[in-house]
């Protein structure tokens, strides 16, 4: 079954705790990203990588690291959380698109990860 | 800048037809999604549209129009299971996705 998987589903920690959200897909997308959805800005991208080892920022990538060493998986590292992080993620996969970036096709998303930093 | 206006929410009673709006305003365009969003569940693809005109899939049609920055999606005989969000997004000319936040829809009996 074509599937984005994201773990934790739920995690509560603490200010500077480092964590990590892991992300995998089995539809050998090229295009990957992050996003946050907090309630009434809607989804706001975080990082996407367009393949192995090319990793960009979208619009939110402060206090964020990604990485892409492998073409299914697509980690994202909070170094040092802090309360303004609590949000819902979102992982989602893609083909790329001809002409490069988000293609044209459908993105498909992980549950989601509901992080919550004290 | 770039931006993206759906209304906050809207109500619509069950068997009946709704029309929810999009408006945009993007560095080129390359396209226009809608995906619906169940409380607390990943967003699912509903429909992609690039030419001006209406594109029909069962009882959801989308329609866009280029001139005018403009797309709505229009739900026919509402049923409880389509009371969710609704989110329009745009591929601007970098192939970028930009989102709208949403427009959350409740059907009532």
């Amino acid at each position: 079954e074509a599937q984005v998987t994201q773990n934790p589903r739920y995690l509560i920690t603490v200010t500077g705790k480092k964590l990590t959200v892991t992300c995998s897909q089995n539809m050998n997308h090229e295009y990957m990203s992050w996003y946050r959805q907090d309630p009434g800005l809607g989804l706001r991208q975080i990082y996407y990588s367009m393949n192995v080892e090319v990793t960009d920022k979208g619009d939110v990538p402060e206090g964020y690291k990604v990485s892409r060493k492998e073409k299914r998986n697509f980690p994202l590292i909070l170094e040092s959380p802090s309360p303004n992080q609590t949000s819902l993620y979102f992982c989602a996969s893609s083909s790329l698109g001809t002409s490069g970036g988000a293609t044209t096709d459908t993105q498909y998303f992980g549950p989601g990860t509901r992080l919550t930093v004290l | 800048g770039q931006n993206i206006d759906q209304p906050t929410e809207m109500t619509a009673t069950e068997g009946a037809i709704v029309q929810i709006n999009c408006t945009y305003q993007t560095s080129g365009f390359n396209g226009l999604f809608w995906y619906q969003q169940h409380a607390g569940e990943a967003p699912t693809f509903l429909s992609y549209n690039v030419l001006d005109g209406l594109e029909e899939k069962g009882r959801f049609s989308s329609f866009l129009s280029r001139s005018k920055g403009y797309s709505y999606l229009l739900l026919k005989e509402l049923q409880m299971k389509d009371s969710a969000s609704y989110l329009c997004a745009c591929l601007d000319s970098n192939y970028q996705l930009i989102w709208g936040a949403g427009t959350k829809l409740i059907i009532k009996p």
